[in-house]
């Protein structure tokens, strides 16, 4: 089976930092993915951790830890426009599909 | 450009119709699949292909059914067994299952039961 936890809301200022956590449960591991969907639109691919660690893409940045079963997506710097709802994603059980969780909604304020 | 497309936009549906959602893409992937997403929720994963003329069932595949009898295309038919069909509707694309380098989302369809 697999299940997955994020927070349902977070809420930030402009030019801060924010931190999103992901835990999960799934028979075998695969990899986490984040996607992010701004309100009536469809998601976008964000990060995708294969290994433990930590990527970086411009201000977003992913981390994985494997035997915590637990990442976290960072967003720095951030701006009005990366108001959206984010989500964890990692592959469904037996290497499907990939299984998003219910997502959270980051608010950034001025 | 290559891309994902889904038609129509809004759809709105009789009760006991069966309706039909398209998706093509040209971006010459193998792996496509139909998620449904309800109001302040998450992606709910309807069905998947990983080639040409096979498919799976996801989660909630009752009340639906695919066909990918090419690379290019995977339309999704919400019969009539489908008791809340009113949601938005996003096919993907990928490379691969496991997501390395991101699924494709098309830009949805939003249905409506009338």
């Amino acid at each position: 089976g697999q299940s997955l936890e994020q927070p349902s809301e977070v809420t930030a200022v402009e030019g801060a930092i924010v931190q999103i956590n992901c835990t999960y449960q799934t028979s075998g591991f695969y990899g986490l993915s984040w996607y992010q969907q701004h309100d009536g639109g469809a998601p976008t691919f964000l990060s995708y951790n294969g290994l433990d660690g930590l990527e970086e893409t411009g201000r977003f940045s992913s981390f994985l830890s494997r035997s915590d079963s637990y990442g976290y997506l960072l967003l720095q710097e951030l701006q009005m426009k990366d108001s959206a709802s984010y989500f964890c994603a990692p592959p469904g059980p037996g290497r499907r599909a990939l299984t998003f969780g219910s997502g959270t909604r980051l608010q950034v304020q001025p | 450009d290559g891309g994902i497309t889904q038609s129509p936009k809004y759809l709105f549906r009789k009760e006991g119709q069966n309706v039909t959602l398209s998706c093509e893409q040209n971006l010459n992937h193998d792996a496509m699949y139909w998620y449904r997403q309800d109001p302040g929720q998450g992606l709910r994963l309807i069905y998947y292909s990983q080639i040409v003329n096979d498919f799976q069932k996801g989660d909630i595949a009752e009340g639906y059914s695919v066909s990918r009898e090419k690379k290019e295309s995977f339309p999704l038919t919400v019969t009539s067994a489908q008791k809340n069909p009113t949601a938005f509707y996003l096919c993907a694309s990928s490379p691969g299952l496991r997501g390395t380098y991101g699924y494709t989302f098309g830009s949805g369809t939003r249905l409506t039961v009338v």
